[in-house]
């Protein structure tokens, strides 16, 4: 079964600084994997994803995250971090053989201070 | 237009009321979905429509009633709710799977009170 584990339920920042958010998966089939963010009383919105080809994606707002096969990770990176980065990171996988069910991570709320 | 719109965008209702969430898209995508979130948790999937037929109910209770009256529009209705239903529901849609893995727009959520 598929599954997506976030290394830290918080992390916090200096604005300005290098945000990295920790994700591993579990997966016996090669793995579609998304990163995902959200504002306070907003949806999701899609920051980039994984599917095939090139191991090294960019997203939206600077962001851009690594699929490391060997390491089973996809971790979020910025490399400098902005106020209006503060909100909550979901990292997902979804599950292809059932078609349409993506599983998220638990979440990590993302702290940047002045 | 990349947008998924939902209406209300809050909502408080007794136990005993009838409900009805609406989500509509206008993307052409033919796969629609509704999750549950509860405060500071990941969402978690109630129903996936794909061409307006129902592909995934994930064991939810039946006070929980989902409709996709056209390809555009996905409903869920509510009703004898319990307080611990609160949460914010997320509608999303999609393309169809035949073009692969596809990326879900989330509308904003209609946030849910049961007293």
């Amino acid at each position: 079964a598929q599954s997506v584990t976030q290394l830290g339920s918080h992390v916090s920042v200096s604005e300005g600084a290098l945000v990295l958010l920790r994700c591993n998966y579990s997966s016996s089939v090669p793995p579609y994997l998304f990163w995902y963010v959200q504002y306070p009383n907003q949806g999701l919105q899609l920051l980039l994803k994984y599917t095939t080809g090139a191991t090294l994606v960019k997203g939206i707002n600077g962001f851009e995250a690594e699929f490391k096969k060997s390491e089973t990770s996809f971790h979020l990176t910025k490399p400098s971090a902005h106020m209006s980065d503060a909100a909550e990171y979901f990292c997902a996988v979804i599950h292809d053989t059932g078609g349409f069910k993506t599983i998220f991570g638990a979440g990590t709320r993302l702290f940047v201070k002045a | 237009d990349t947008e998924v719109t939902q209406t209300p965008k809050h909502l408080v209702m007794g136990m005993t009321n009838k409900k009805s969430l609406k989500c509509e898209q206008h993307m052409g995508h033919r796969a629609m979905y509704w999750y549950k979130q509860k405060a500071k948790k990941p969402p978690e999937l109630m129903f996936v429509y794909s061409y307006e037929k129902l592909s995934i109910n994930e064991s939810v209770p039946s006070r929980f009633s989902p409709e996709c009256p056209n390809s555009s529009l996905l409903n869920l209705h509510l009703h004898a709710l319990q307080p611990e239903d609160s949460a914010l529901y997320l509608c999303a849609s999609s393309q169809d799977r035949s073009a692969g893995v596809e990326t879900q727009y989330f509308g904003p959520g209609t946030r849910l009170l049961v007293l």
